[in-house]
């Protein structure tokens, strides 16, 4: 989820098994949705996306729900590899997606 | 990653002097950007420009300028380093789904 101090929140999952990261964002207008992953000395690379009038969409292995009633978002990862380790991040932005704002994400390891 | 290159990679620099880093397209889109990155803050935009010559400041300017002169390329200038500055700052696009990102530039003001 979201940080508010110098500590990125943690979470370690068990190889094999599903990890969910959650994201509380801040602007009810904003209709569009990303989950970016970031691993160590990388810039952050495109993991899936959602609009406003969508719930829930699929990717391979990830799955992104969003629940606008309380302004949050999760992304699902399944049967988690080694490579899944690295920081996650949501950001959302407008219909025109020009500005994108970003969460401070949070940092997933893989326990083999 | 494909298609935005950022220069230098890494660069220390002693306060007061003035920094310019690159940031290179070869897909013609129109919007560029510049963030940094801190612990506990994630990523913060610095300005961003919407076409050649066409930019503006996003949340944490004071302390930068850039500059588009073409398409392909938007500098980033840190007028005079200060030790706040030391920071890994990306360049982005928007490429039609969020954006896609350079692989940063690592700068030390010592």
């Amino acid at each position: 989820g979201e940080s508010v101090g110098l500590h990125l929140p943690t979470l370690s999952v068990q190889e094999g098994d599903n990890s969910i990261i959650n994201c509380a964002y801040s602007n009810s207008a904003s209709d569009y949705f990303i989950w970016y992953k970031q691993e160590s000395g990388k810039g952050p690379q495109f993991i899936i996306d959602i609009r406003s009038n969508m719930d829930k969409r699929q990717g391979q292995r990830v799955t992104v729900l969003l629940n606008k009633t309380v302004k949050h978002l999760s992304l699902q990862i399944a049967a988690t590899q080694p490579g899944d380790s690295a920081v996650y991040f949501c950001a959302e932005g407008g219909t025109g997606n020009e500005k994108l704002t970003f969460g401070t994400g949070t940092r997933l390891t893989i326990i083999p | 990653d494909a298609g935005i290159t950022q220069s230098p990679r890494h660069k220390v620099t002693e306060t007061g002097t003035p920094v310019t880093l690159r940031c290179h397209q070869t897909e013609n889109h129109r919007y560029m950007y510049w963030y940094r990155q801190d612990p506990g803050h994630g990523l913060r935009l610095i300005h961003y420009s919407y076409g050649v010559k066409d930019t503006d400041k996003g949340e944490v300017s004071d302390g930068y300028s850039v500059s588009r002169s073409k398409t392909e390329d938007f500098l980033l200038t840190l007028e005079s380093a200060t030790s706040s500055q030391t920071s890994v700052y990306f360049c982005a696009i928007s490429a039609g789904y969020g954006y896609t990102f350079g692989s940063g530039t690592r700068l030390t003001v010592v």
